[in-house]
């Protein structure tokens, strides 16, 4: 069965430091993998997604996130991290069976501080 | 750039009532899906629909779910008889044909239902 797992709950970083999170994925075929933000209270943003090609995908707002089949893993990068960064961040991935229905991550939640 | 649309944005309702949420998916798309979030936790599949009718479901959406595409642009989920664990965020989605599993989903805002 597909399914996502982002091992880490919450991550704090501070403003101008870099940010990597991590997701593993578990799908038989090619992965469709995509990266959404939500702010407290908000809907989904997507922030990019890969499904071939270059492993490393750019994305909007300053975030790229590199494919390993190997490792099965979509981690999400970032150079440098702004407050209006801090949201809650969930991985995913669409299977081709049935409708392309989406399968969430938990997600994990980033704290920026000053 | 289109987008999804979800009316209304909060509803409060007692157990036991029916509620309605509506979603006008972007127009040229022909996947529809609802999704929930409970506070706190993740984003779960509840229904995918296509061709008029649904073409997966989890096992959240019992009975006392339906989902609906009255005319040619509203897409509704309608929860029978509410239950208290009902309260959520309900997100709804669409998406193209043309991508294949990599054709992005757009999500709408969301409505958050409370059942008190």
């Amino acid at each position: 069965a597909q399914s996502v797992t982002q091992p880490d709950i919450h991550i704090t970083v501070s403003e101008g430091a870099s940010l990597e999170l991590r997701c593993n994925y578990s799908y038989g075929a090619t992965p469709y993998l995509f990266w959404y933000v939500q702010s407290p209270g908000q809907g989904l943003q997507l922030l990019l997604k890969y499904f071939s090609g270059d492993t490393l995908v750019q994305g909007i707002k300053g975030f790229e996130a590199e494919f390993k089949r190997s490792q099965s893993s979509f981690n999400l990068r970032k150079p440098s991290v702004h407050w209006s960064d801090a949201a809650e961040y969930f991985c995913a991935v669409v299977g081709e069976a049935g409708g392309f229905k989406t399968i969430f991550g938990a997600g994990t939640r980033l704290f920026v501080k000053a | 750039e289109p987008e999804v649309t979800q009316t209304p944005s909060h509803q409060v309702t007692q157990m036991g009532q029916e509620v309605i949420l509506r979603c006008v998916p972007i127009s040229n798309h022909l996947y529809f899906y609802w999704y929930r979030q409970i506070l706190g936790q993740k984003v779960e599949f509840l229904v995918s629909f296509y061709n008029n009718e649904i073409s997966e479901k989890s096992e959240i959406f019992d009975d006392q779910f339906s989902v609906e595409r009255p005319d040619g642009s509203n897409f509704t989920l309608k929860i029978r008889s509410t239950k208290l664990e009902d309260s959520a965020m309900y997100f709804c989605a669409s998406r193209g044909t043309s991508g294949g599993a990599g054709e992005t989903q757009y999500f709408g805002p969301g409505t958050r239902l409370l059942v008190l």
